[in-house]
């Protein structure tokens, strides 16, 4: 069983909709990351938290702690918020940290 | 600032060659990654630079692979002999602190025949 696991792995839209995209993960961390890869496979760092809600924009990401649980949420999608969205973990590993990777959701909003 | 560059973009070759990918991090960033992209196994992190320093090199898949930092500007990745299973997009990034946001270059795709 993978680390951190996101949920769909795929996803339409209309646009204006309202997205949620879920990962979970199974062991404790120091932060949880949001990434979007853009169609054209640049790669844009959205959100770290460690607990709580923050918000930017449309954006909207929390994550709960106890639930190991984080889901990022977009507003009023857009068709330019086609992407693949990648949830990634930092987890402890001897003394130091490890940055763990889901395998990412994509989203796909139609005009 | 130009962001992070990443060259070549993209690069063909076969299989049993070394293949070099080059990096350039943001000015003023004190950490350097380097990551794998493939459609099986996504993103993965094969190893990161602190002050030029290596720190983890844990994600490197075996010692057909290297990289270097000889100074704060430049950082290579090097595959010898490569593989086909190579294959892959490899991203470099940087930041200001260790995990904190990561500024992405666009990436090399690299086709090992």
């Amino acid at each position: 069983k993978n680390e951190v696991e996101q949920s769909p792995q795929n996803l339409t839209a209309q646009e204006g909709e309202f997205i949620t995209i879920n990962c979970s993960y199974s062991v404790g961390i120091s932060a949880l990351h949001w990434l979007q890869q853009h169609p054209g496979g640049g790669i844009v760092s959205l959100f770290m938290l460690s607990s709580g809600k923050k918000k930017h924009g449309r954006l909207i990401a929390t994550i709960n702690i106890q639930e190991k649980h984080s889901s990022l949420h977009i507003t009023a999608s857009h068709p330019r918020d086609s992407a693949v969205y990648i949830c990634a973990v930092r987890r402890p590993q001897g003394g130091s940290e490890k940055l763990v990777f889901g395998k990412g959701t994509k989203l796909t909003v139609n005009p | 600032d130009a962001g992070v560059i990443q060259s070549p973009r993209h690069e063909v070759t076969e299989m049993g060659q070394e293949v070099t990918l080059r990096c350039k991090p943001i000015s003023g960033h004190d950490y350097l990654f380097w990551y794998r992209q493939t459609m099986m196994r996504g993103l993965e992190l094969l190893i990161y630079f602190n002050n030029n320093v290596p720190i983890d090199d844990s994600g490197m898949p075996e010692d057909r692979f290297s990289a270097k930092m000889p100074n704060a500007s430049f950082s290579t990745l090097k595959i010898q002999p490569s593989e086909p299973r190579d294959s892959a997009v490899y991203f470099c990034a940087s930041s200001v602190r260790r995990y904190n946001e990561q500024f992405f270059g666009p990436g090399t795709r690299l086709t090992v025949l």
